[in-house]
């Protein structure tokens, strides 16, 4: 079952522009997580926030999560061709059984 | 730095012949996943084992089933392959918990014509 859905589906930007991406869940979460797959491989973690946290940071990338919004945005500043790549949002559902579950992704495509 | 290993980067098949996609970690680490991923539909879990000899049903088990004998190997059994079983397999591994960052092998994708 997916709960993560991502927005948009595909952001095109030239490089140097700051990248902006959302993803919405429906149930609460204990914390949600930020993933890149480069064409054909498999994925990279990103970040991860806890639903106590608002916002965090790691190098170029900030994101944010609203807990009362059920929704996160991810933020790539100074975007590089490099970041070209798919994005997904992860999130961990409360509860003591659960797995992560990933929504269907972000195609992101960095113009030199 | 962790390492997934999967056995084949590209795998044709055809219908009917039973298949073996392997997955092996060199991190201890107890959690082990296999996914599939398809266009349109992202991520969706197959398997998922969190011990030797355990394992557990993701959301999509039908047609498949899983092996793990040993903590750093994790199979992925197709029993009978099917062309809707064409696809792109990613197996993935964690620390502690299933709920926490996952490392993700390079994926293998399989064609059963």
């Amino acid at each position: 079952s997916q709960q993560g859905e991502e927005d948009p589906q595909a952001l095109s930007i030239q490089e140097g522009e700051n990248a902006t991406m959302n993803c919405s869940y429906k149930t609460s979460i204990n914390n949600l997580q930020w993933y890149r797959q480069n064409s054909g491989r498999g994925l990279v973690h990103l970040i991860l926030i806890r639903s106590n946290e608002r916002e965090k940071h790691s190098g170029r990338l900030r994101v944010t999560l609203d807990t009362s919004k059920k929704s996160s945005s991810l933020l790539i500043t100074a975007s590089r061709a490099a970041d070209t790549a798919s994005y997904f949002c992860a999130t961990d559902p409360s509860g003591a059984n659960s797995k992560l579950t990933f929504g269907k992704g972000i195609t992101l495509s960095v113009r030199p | 730095d962790v390492k997934v290993t999967q056995s084949s980067r590209y795998l044709v098949k055809r219908t009917g012949e039973k298949v073996f996609l392997e997955c092996v970690q060199d991190m201890d680490h107890e959690n082990m996943f296999w996914y599939r991923q398809d266009p349109g539909l992202g991520l969706r879990l197959i398997y998922f084992s969190y011990d030797v000899k355990m394992k557990e049903k993701g959301d999509i088990p039908e047609g498949y089933s899983v092996s793990r004998e040993k903590k750093e190997r994790f199979s992925l059994i197709l029993e009978s392959a099917s062309t809707n079983q064409t696809s792109m397999y990613l197996c993935a591994t964690v620390a502690g918990g299933p709920r926490y960052e996952q490392y993700f092998g390079p994926g293998t994708r399989l064609t059963v014509t």
